[in-house]
């Protein structure tokens, strides 16, 4: 079965500057993988999904998201942040005939 | 709708009481989620639905707690004897297939036990 490890449970950055959160996976084959982000009071929305070809995905909201099958790793980035970027961010990994996994999420928190 | 509708989208309930939560997914879509997040917290697994397979039930955290999809498409998440330890948002997603493919969420139930 497949999971997922989000190491960050917090992390602050201030406006302007650049986000990058840590996904690394478990699965045995070529995974599908997931960005999500739940901004407080709201529902999750995807961000960015990674299922094959180019290695580097580009989401909405200006993040995008690198597979290292090496680091068996699919880390979001930001390279500026807004406020609004202010949110909890999860990280899921899929596979055909298998239930999406989720990892614990991660905090952002921007500073002014 | 086009999205994933929960409701209610608030209840509160006096311990001990049972609650239903409802979950209606996105039109042919095969496989249902329930998750649960307590404040500050992440998402907790409950249950999943692959169309006509087995549920997989191994997230449920006691025998107080089920679920059921009639038809392949609106679930009910059943608590019996509600605790307070219950309380926390409730949400439920569905994908078109299995794991391969997005989830997409409902907003929740938000379910107070007082």
């Amino acid at each position: 079965a497949q999971s997922v490890t989000q190491p960050d449970i917090h992390i602050t950055v201030s406006e302007g500057a650049s986000l990058e959160l840590r996904c690394n996976y478990s699965y045995g084959a070529t995974p599908y993988l997931f960005w999500y982000v739940q901004s407080p009071g709201q529902g999750l929305q995807l961000l960015l999904k990674y299922f094959s070809g180019d290695t580097l995905v580009q989401g909405i909201k200006g993040f995008e998201a690198e597979f290292k099958r090496s680091q068996s790793s699919f880390n979001l980035r930001k390279p500026s942040v807004h406020w609004s970027d202010a949110a909890e961010y999860f990280c899921a990994v899929g596979a055909p005939d298998y239930k999406l996994s989720f990892g614990a999420g991660t905090t952002v928190t921007v500073r002014a | 709708g086009a999205g994933v509708s929960q409701s209610p989208s608030n209840k509160v309930t006096e311990k001990g009481k049972d609650v239903e939560l409802r979950c209606d997914p996105i039109s042919g879509h095969t496989a249902l989620y329930w998750y649960r997040q307590s404040l500050g917290q992440g998402l907790e697994f409950l249950i999943y639905f692959q169309g006509n397979s087995a549920p997989d039930k191994s997230g449920l955290p006691s025998d107080r707690f089920s679920a059921e999809r009639t038809g392949g498409s609106v679930s009910t998440l059943t608590i019996q004897r509600t605790q307070q330890e219950d309380s926390a948002v409730y949400l439920c997603a569905s994908s078109l297939g299995s794991g391969g493919t997005e989830a997409f969420f409902g907003q929740g139930t938000r379910l107070t036990v007082v």
